[in-house]
């Protein structure tokens, strides 16, 4: 069946470091694929979603690119800040009759000064 | 812009009492609605699937005789979880969308169910 696997549950950085979320999925289908961060208490909020086979799709510093040929969809941000800290989790939308959204069991992003 | 709210933000009730929780959404047509539950571990459960105009489809471990929804029209949704026990304490989020698989759900900030 449909599935995503984020590997990390908690990743944590020193403000300025580079930072790359990992993401795989299986499906049979052409997939959406997106990243939805959530901060404490609040809603999840969409970052970034792609359905292009190798095209590079960004949003307020973080980066991710679709690579259909390692069924990966990781997420990247070139120097931290604070305010990133949130959990971020990765989900996936088959492209079949059914819309749901699957989603990963999420990382814990925790930025120190 | 689009939004969905979602109320009440946090509730608790006695064991084997129910509660109703609502969503709107606003500045989109809500044709489509997913209900899901996160655990205190922050993981994912999706409930249910609506659709306006359709039936309601239920996940593995989730009926309709457990957590009831309506999905009337285009801006509103609800689900009741009834006689709520320990097991279904978490955060109950409501995702909302217009159009197909690739376009985002916008997500109510969660009804936080305690049961006492």
């Amino acid at each position: 069946g449909d599935s995503v696997t984020q590997t990390e549950g908690l990743v944590t950085l020193t403000k300025g470091l580079p930072v790359m979320l990992n993401c795989t999925y299986q499906t049979t289908y052409s997939p959406f694929l997106f990243w939805y961060v959530q901060h404490l208490n609040e809603a999840p909020k969409l970052l970034l979603k792609s359905s292009t086979d190798n095209k590079r799709t960004e949003h307020q510093g973080f980066y991710a690119t679709l690579h259909k040929s390692s069924s990966s969809f990781h997420l990247q941000k070139s120097s931290v800040q604070l305010s990133d800290s949130a959990l971020y989790f990765c989900a996936l939308s088959p492209s079949s009759g059914s819309w749901q959204l699957i989603f990963g069991s999420g990382t814990q992003l925790t930025v120190m000064p | 812009g689009a939004l969905v709210y979602q109320y009440p933000r946090r509730t608790i009730c006695k064991s084997g009492t129910s509660m109703r929780m609502e969503c709107q959404a606003v500045g989109f047509q809500a044709t489509s609605v997913a209900w899901y539950r996160q655990s205190p571990q922050k993981t994912f459960e999706l409930i249910a699937l609506s659709t306006v105009n359709s039936a309601i489809k239920y996940e593995q471990n989730f009926t309709q005789e457990k957590f009831p929804i309506s999905h009337p029209n285009l801006s509103f949704s609800s689900m009741t979880v009834l006689n709520a026990y320990l097991e279904d304490r978490g955060l109950y989020l409501c995702g909302a969308r217009e159009g197909g698989a690739g376009e985002r759900l916008f997500f109510g900030h969660g009804t936080k169910l305690s049961v006492l």
